[in-house]
């Protein structure tokens, strides 16, 4: 079982970026697939895009285009999201999970980033 | 992108009922559907994926059907553990869109 743990709760200024780290354990990461999910304060999950890190691989959905990037480091099996021009309604917990090879199902989560941004 | 209309998005039912929630994909996507549950300060736990199979670990009461644009989520005898917000999910392409979800709280 992979096992997903994310870095601390960060307060952030409107403009600014912000990047969230999931380091992973228990497993091969190169071979698996990572996506990102935030979901705003009382509202539902938003898929925001994933990484492929065997082919270093990107795809993100089309409303955080050119204002996220998604990278992963293999050499310590972790991967990162980063987020620019931070507004308001970017405050939310942001995700980490690991999708499974052949489903595609997300089997792992991390525990969560929150993000709050305010000036 | 692939819409999934979840529905109810709230209600209410007591220990020991049935609960079906319905989601509807805005176009065929098979089986490429996974239920999650989410529980207040938690992230999402898989309980279902390829519409039908159930996650290693997840209580044979939640059961999955459909495929194509119509899928269901059942719990066949409510807990109280059992009381939370359910989200599906399509893994046909990206991007991976969720329902709404539902809310399932105690009467």
């Amino acid at each position: 079982q992979v096992q997903l743990v994310q870095s601390g709760a960060e307060v952030k200024k409107p403009g600014s970026s912000v990047k969230v780290s999931c380091k992973a354990s228990g497993g091969t990461f190169s071979t698996y697939t990572f996506s990102w999910v935030r979901q705003a304060p009382g509202q539902g999950l938003e898929w925001m895009g994933k990484i492929i890190p065997i082919f270093d691989t990107t795809y993100y959905a089309q409303k955080f285009q050119g204002r996220v990037t998604i990278t992963a480091d293999k050499s310590t099996s972790t991967a990162y999201m980063e987020l620019r021009s931070l507004r308001s309604d970017d405050t939310a917990v942001y995700y980490c999970a690991k999708e499974d090879n052949i489903s595609y199902q997300h089997d792992s989560w991390g525990q969560g980033t929150l993000v709050t941004v305010s000036s | 992108d692939i819409q999934l209309t979840q529905s109810p998005s709230f209600l209410s039912a007591s220990v020991g009922d049935r609960v079906t929630i319905t989601c509807r994909a805005s176009q065929a996507i098979s089986s490429y559907l996974a239920w999650y549950q989410q529980k207040p300060g938690q992230a999402p736990k898989l309980l279902i994926y390829a519409a039908s199979t159930l996650q290693s670990g997840v209580p044979s009461r939640f059961s999955g059907s459909g495929s194509g644009t119509e899928f269901t989520l059942t719990i066949s005898r409510l807990q109280p553990e059992d009381f939370a917000t359910y989200y599906c999910q399509q893994l046909y392409t990206n991007p991976l869109t969720f329902g709404g979800g539902t809310k399932v709280e105690i009467k």
